[in-house]
């Protein structure tokens, strides 16, 4: 069975920061891992899908890259309304979600 | 715009079933185009994706749970439901309903957009 390693659980960030998040497959996964949102009381929002590909309407800010077994989720210059948990998502065996990331404001 | 939404109780005694109904409006379940999928959240935890089925009734689910839970489809009444048997505690979650938009000759599940809201399941005596 496919594993993911999500990291860090959690981190603490300022507004404009940049913040990068991980995600490592147990196995080569191709480019098949999507990123979300999920802010508390709120449905999970996809982000990126295919490691590297805006959804519509997802400010530019989020971006995600890798292949393979390593991937990295990266907000350019935070902002608040950017506090949530972040998952990673794999689709090459059945759905699989990462540990999740949470991220506050310092 | 495809929308949808959960219902069912929020409170399942210890052994019972727990039945959950998400109500599918902008789209067809009837549609080739979809997998119709349920995940959930325990308090504290991550999500964990339950199962997904298809129109015609075909369904993927995570092995963990293979054995307790059932995915079916209502195409009169444009919903699809989930039942899962023999609850515990450690089944109390929000429980979310969501859509995978298949990607022919490629994947049938390869992300889950949109979701609906979400609804607490609790499991207690």
């Amino acid at each position: 069975d496919i594993q993911l390693t999500q990291s860090p659980s959690s981190l603490s960030a300022s507004v404009g920061d940049r913040v990068t998040i991980t995600c490592q497959a147990s196995q080569d996964i191709s480019h098949f891992l999507n990123w979300y949102q999920h802010k508390p009381g709120r449905a999970p929002k996809l982000l990126i899908y295919d490691a590297s590909n805006l959804q519509t309407g997802v400010p530019s800010r989020f971006s995600g890259s890798g292949s393979g077994t390593y991937f990295t989720f990266t907000i350019n210059r935070l902002q608040p309304e950017d506090i949530a948990t972040y998952y990673c998502q794999q689709y090459d065996g059945l759905p699989l979600f990462g540990q999740g990331t949470r991220l506050d404001m310092k | 715009q495809l929308q949808l939404r959960e219902s069912g109780p929020g409170l399942v005694r210890p052994s019972e079933t727990l039945s959950l109904t998400c109500s599918v409006s902008g789209a067809s379940i009837v549609s080739s185009s979809y997998y119709w999928g349920w995940i959930r959240q325990p308090p504290g935890k991550g999500l964990e994706w339950i199962g997904s089925v298809y129109y015609n009734n075909n369904t993927y689910k995570t092995p963990s749970l293979r054995g307790r839970v059932s995915i079916s489809v209502d195409t009169s009444l444009n919903h699809f439901s989930l039942k899962l048997r023999s609850v515990t505690a450690a089944d109390t979650a929000v429980y979310y309903c969501a859509v995978s938009t298949i990607i022919p000759r490629r994947a049938n599940l390869p992300w889950f957009d949109p979701w609906g809201p979400g609804t607490l399941v609790t499991v207690s005596s």
